[in-house]
């Protein structure tokens, strides 16, 4: 069974930096590219970023400069560093499987919540 | 970038009727990279069609998905009671690489 862990959230002030991880378990981790997207309250779906299964990593404008995303295949996890944060990123970030080159994405985490607060 | 637009906003509906929801892109978005996901609240969002017609696993045959183009729809025949939830278009490869509509609320009429 395909699961998505995501951890790391949290209440941080403007200016500040979070790292988020997302646990994964059930699929070949390394195969697999691997997407954050995120929810603002109330809000619709934004995609934020994409790691893909051979190295490349591609960002939304609103994040680029100031989020990175990595993974370890060896610890099956996806990680999001989040620098420079501003009130307008605070959301629910899913971690999110990505399918093929159909583009879809198939499993995605339960979320975590980031506050950019002062 | 594209831009995907639903309508209608919101959707009253009863159980047993049949919904149609749409997606509009702002540019024409090939079929096989658009898809369609189901959310409910305070749950993360769950895959119902990729492909603008394939129904992912364990999706009821209720849901289809039509479309080509700039238009696209999702369609619900015969509305079960967990069908209530907030519909979302997503389409692949444009720039940036995801977009997603505003969605859809499905409501109780």
């Amino acid at each position: 069974e395909v699961q998505l862990v995501e951890s790391g959230g949290g209440l941080v002030q403007p200016g500040g930096s979070l790292r988020l991880s997302c646990a994964a378990s059930g699929f070949t981790f390394s195969d697999y590219a691997m997407n954050w997207v995120r929810q603002a309250p109330g809000k619709g779906l934004e995609w934020v970023s994409i790691s893909g299964s051979g190295g490349s990593t591609f960002y939304a404008d609103s994040v680029k400069g100031r989020f990175t995303i990595s993974r370890d295949n060896y610890k099956n996890t996806l990680y999001l560093q989040m620098n420079s944060l501003r009130a307008d990123d605070t959301a629910v970030y899913y971690c999110a499987k990505w399918v093929g080159a159909t583009g879809y994405l198939d499993y995605w985490g339960q979320g975590t919540l980031v506050t950019v607060s002062s | 970038e594209i831009v995907l637009t639903q309508s209608p906003g919101t959707l009253s509906l009863s159980p047993g009727e049949r919904a149609t929801l749409s997606c509009r892109a702002s540019q024409s978005v090939s079929s096989t990279f658009l898809a369609w996901y189901q959310q409910k609240p305070g749950q993360a969002p769950r895959l119902l069609i990729y492909s603008t017609s394939s129904r992912a696993t364990g999706i009821p045959d209720r849901f289809s998905g039509s479309g080509s183009g700039t238009d696209f729809t999702l369609t619900i025949s015969g509305l079960e009671p967990e069908d209530f939830a907030v519909y979302y278009c997503q389409q692949y490869g444009g720039s940036p690489l995801y977009t997603f509509g505003q969605g859809t609320k499905l409501e109780i009429k």
